[in-house]
This record gives structure tokens, C-alpha cells and sequence, in this order.
């Protein structure tokens, strides 16, 4: 069954390094998504991306993040300059026409 | 402003005492609203969809409802490998579909043998 993959599982970081947390979306779908949770929070939406271009992000997609689909199968979210606020999961997902999304298994970033 | 709430926070069942958990939601018009399934330290994992009211959706001992307002996610006879948390969120309508999901919090089920 196709699933969204990422690596790493765990990431830990100093604080103001950059992270970059990587994704293989599922191979036919269209849409891709980062979401984030906050240990014991809600699972919040940081960014969306349709037809090679942001097409929706939250107010904490600041400009400390950026993500990108370099080739036809990888999708990744960069964290220029990491705040200890950032420790969280981080997770991937990806729909075949922006309705149900599929989740990855996530990223724990950890910043130190 | 688009909303997602959901009770109970926690719910503990014996194995076989079936019950339901609520997802109410605040939505300017509503695009859609999803079931997730989440294990510890897992992504979510896609149960239902739900597009308007009176629409139902079932899977094994899991059934998903929709009104106006809320949905509900009943639970029938379970199993403690139902133990998990279920998450609800909403998709708003409006004219450019981007996807988002709004989560809530999420109810924590723990079904004992």
C-alpha cells in the first residue's frame, strides 16, 4: 500500500542551525502538506503546496521556513535558524486532489 | 474563525462497552470532515470522510455520522486495540480548494481488556 515516507525519525539540533526534514509523498498525488505538533498540542498546519507553488500557509510559516520539491518525489521543509520553540513533530502528508491527506509517520525534532 | 472541537479529552472503556466521541465544528462552509486514527508517537492515520449532513461511513467497529454542526464517531463493542486517539478536522470551503485541515485536540480512547 503506497505511504508517505520521512526521514529522519528523529532529528536533534542546536539551536540557530538550520534542519532540513525530508518527505516522499505518495507518487500520484498533487497535493503536499507540513503539519506540526507541539508535544500534547493540536496537530497544526504550517504550509500547503499545489502545482510547484505555496498555495496556502499559516501565520507560523514565518520567514524561517521555506520548503521545496527539488526533484519529481521528495518534498522538504526547511528551518533556517531553529528556536527552542521549534521542538516538535513534524509531519509530512500528501492528497491526490486536496481532500482525505495520507500522513507520514513524522520527524521529532528536538532543538537544544 | 474556523474551529474544530472535540469531547470527551479522554474516555475509558471496558472491551465491549460501546460509546461515541463528538467533534463540533465552526466552519464557513464546510468542504469536508475527516476521522483520524493516531497511535503514540504516529502520524495520523486516514479513517473517513464526511462531505454533509446525514451522511454516515462505517469501517469494522467504527461508525462516522454527520449534522450541521458536529459529527460523531461511534465506537461499537470495542477492542483494546482501538485504544488510540481519534482525531476530527474540518475543511473550509471557499473558492481556491488548498486542502487544509483544522485538527482538534483530540479524544484519547483507552479500551480494557
Amino acid at each position: 500500500e503506497p505511504e508517505v515516507t520521512q526521514t529522519p525519525s528523529h532529528q536533534v539540533t542546536q539551536m540557530g542551525q538550520e534542519v532540513i526534514l525530508r518527505c516522499v509523498p505518495i507518487s500520484n498525488h498533487l497535493y503536499f502538506y507540513w503539519y506540526r505538533q507541539i508535544l500534547g498540542q493540536k496537530v497544526e498546519f504550517l504550509v500547503s503546496f499545489y502545482n510547484n507553488e505555496i498555495s496556502e500557509k499559516s501565520e507560523i510559516f514565518d520567514d524561517q521556513f521555506s520548503v521545496e520539491r527539488p526533484d519529481g518525489s521528495n518534498f522538504t521543509l526547511k528551518i533556517r535558524s531553529t528556536k527552542l520553540e521549534d521542538s516538535a513533530m513534524y509531519f509530512c502528508a500528501s492528497s491526490e486532489a486536496g481532500g482525505e491527506a495520507f500522513f507520514g509517520q513524522g520527524t521529532r525534532l528536538t532543538v537544544v | 474563525e474556523d474551529q474544530v472541537t472535540q469531547s470527551p479529552e479522554a474516555l475509558r472503556l471496558q472491551e465491549g462497552e460501546s460509546s461515541s466521541l463528538n467533534c463540533s465544528y465552526t466552519v464557513s462552509g464546510l468542504r469536508g470532515l475527516f476521522w483520524y486514527r493516531q497511535d503514540p508517537g504516529k502520524g495520523p492515520e486516514f479513517l473517513f470522510t464526511l462531505y454533509s449532513a446525514g451522511e454516515e461511513k462505517e469501517k469494522e467497529r467504527l461508525k462516522a455520522t454527520l449534522t450541521k454542526k458536529e459529527s460523531f464517531l461511534h465506537i461499537t463493542a470495542p477492542k483494546p486495540e482501538d485504544s488510540a486517539t481519534y482525531l476530527c478536522a474540518v475543511q473550509a470551503g471557499g473558492s481556491s480548494n488548498t486542502g487544509k485541515l483544522i485538527f482538534g485536540q483530540g479524544t484519547t480512547l483507552q479500551v480494557k481488556p
